[in-house]
């Protein structure tokens, strides 16, 4: 089936500094989706991509279509950054199907 | 602007027992809506979804059943409760014809002893 593979799985960050997640893809993807689930299980839209590069403050993801995979950059961590990040993609072929990665669970310190 | 209201908030159900969970959506016209479930501490499984009022598809079977019964509404429920179904039950829905970003409601966290 359709699948989605994140990593890393956790990441620790010192405020200040950045990393980056991944999403490759088994399949060709129609557009991909990032997303934050704080504390509460409420899900953050960040970025719906259906193919380049967007950035919004200290965020910056990029979908690559063609190799398969997306990223999720962040910068200049703060500790409100702290949750879990997921990418969700929809394949070519499943329409209405988004399907989750595995999720990165990342903590920010101080 | 559009708003996703989902009810209850939590839901503490004993095994066996029956389960309607309810999600509505205001601001947007004919949306495609969305059911997914997400076990504690794991990633999110698409259930149903519906494009149309009155027709739903299955993505996973899992003893649950979901109706569109409005335009703006999405039921999912069961008669029977497993342990199973515990988790967090979130509703979303899209822009539709060709628009395909989700949104997400606040989500409905089951327990069920």
């Amino acid at each position: 089936g359709d699948q989605v593979e994140q990593s890393p799985s956790a990441l620790s960050l010192h405020e200040g500094t950045g990393s980056a997640l991944r999403c490759n893809f088994t399949t060709t993807m129609r557009a991909v989706q990032w997303f934050q689930q704080n504390s509460r299980g409420s899900l953050i839209n960040l970025f719906y991509l259906a193919s380049g590069t967007k950035e919004n403050g200290r965020l910056k993801s990029t979908f690559n279509s063609k190799e398969s995979y997306s990223t999720l950059h962040i910068r200049d961590a703060q500790l409100e950054d702290s949750g879990t990040y997921f990418c969700a993609a929809e394949a070519s072929s499943s329409f209405s199907k988004l399907v989750f990665g595995q999720g990165t669970s990342l903590s920010v310190v101080p | 602007a559009q708003t996703i209201h989902q009810w209850p908030v939590a839901e503490i159900k004993a095994v066996g027992s029956p389960l309607s969970l309810g999600c509505t959506i205001k601001g947007k016209s004919s949306p495609n809506l969305y059911w997914y479930w997400q076990a504690t501490g794991g990633t999110l499984q698409q259930l149903f979804y519906s494009i149309t009022v009155g027709q739903v598809e299955s993505v996973v079977q899992l003893n649950l059943s979901a109706s569109r019964p409005k335009d703006d509404q999405f039921i999912l429920s069961t008669e029977k409760l497993l342990l199973s179904h515990s988790g967090f039950y979130l509703c979303a829905w899209a822009g539709g014809q060709g628009n395909t970003e989700v949104f997400f409601g606040k989500g409905t966290r089951l327990t069920v002893v």
